[in-house]
């Protein structure tokens, strides 16, 4: 596609309820990056997929997320038992890292998916 | 992964040159240094970047010293649309791509 793409863009579950939020990268990106972020914060790092490499999971902040890449392009991230702390906008990002992680490429975000949890 | 410090807010007027320090004291031999921008309810977009000396591009330029452990993105003559947070990122093959966001600069543009 022409961009990142992000589902659903808003959603609503219950305390306690799994939830996948979904991100579609920009085609031939290898790396993928999901984010969170706090109404009024700044991103806080999630999980760093990077080609056929373990991904980086160091962001995580608990054993109630996680994500996967499948055939190196769309991810899922998933939250289990979700609490009220999750509500946040959860960003994706993609970008055409080569292989040995130079950053001397930009990453193109989506546009999030706002999650609530109530 | 070197370590961004940048203000946490600036104000400035319409028309005017804005400039956005950021140190990075630590900065690794490989490292690039990057800078976004966040408009509020939308994710961050890439504005520049640059390796040593200035850069310059339709939107911005960037100044880096010598000892690369600062630099300055200048946003020439701005407008009330440019009011968004700005973030200063340091990166390379040290960290094998990944993108550490730190809190940001929020500027705010008045009329």
């Amino acid at each position: 596609g022409a961009g990142v793409s992000q589902s659903p863009s808003n959603k609503v579950t219950e305390k306690g309820k799994d939830v996948e939020l979904r991100c579609d990268p920009i085609s031939g990106h290898t790396a993928l990056y999901w984010y969170r972020q706090s109404l009024g914060q700044g991103l806080e790092f999630l999980i760093y997929f990077q080609g056929n490499s373990a991904p980086d999971k160091s962001g995580l902040p608990s054993d109630r997320f996680s994500a996967e890449r499948t055939g190196g392009s769309v991810s899922t991230l998933t939250i289990q038992r979700t609490q009220q702390e999750d509500s946040a906008v959860y960003l994706c990002a993609s970008s055409l890292n080569p292989t040995g992680g130079r950053v001397d490429t930009e990453a193109f975000f989506g546009q999030g998916t706002r999650l609530t949890v109530v | 992964l070197a370590k961004t410090t940048q203000p946490i807010s600036m104000d400035s007027y319409e028309g005017q040159e804005v400039n956005i320090t950021c140190s990075h004291n630590n900065i690794a031999t490989n490292d690039y240094i990057t800078w976004y921008q966040q408009f509020p309810s939308q994710g961050p977009r890439f504005i520049i970047q640059g390796y040593k000396t200035k850069v310059t591009n339709e939107v911005a330029s960037l100044f880096i010293p010598a000892d690369r452990k600062s630099s300055t993105l200048s946003l020439p003559r701005v407008s009330l649309s440019d009011t968004a947070v700005y973030y200063c990122l340091v990166g390379g093959s040290s960290n094998t791509g990944k993108l550490i966001f730190g809190q940001g600069t929020t500027l705010q543009v008045k009329p």
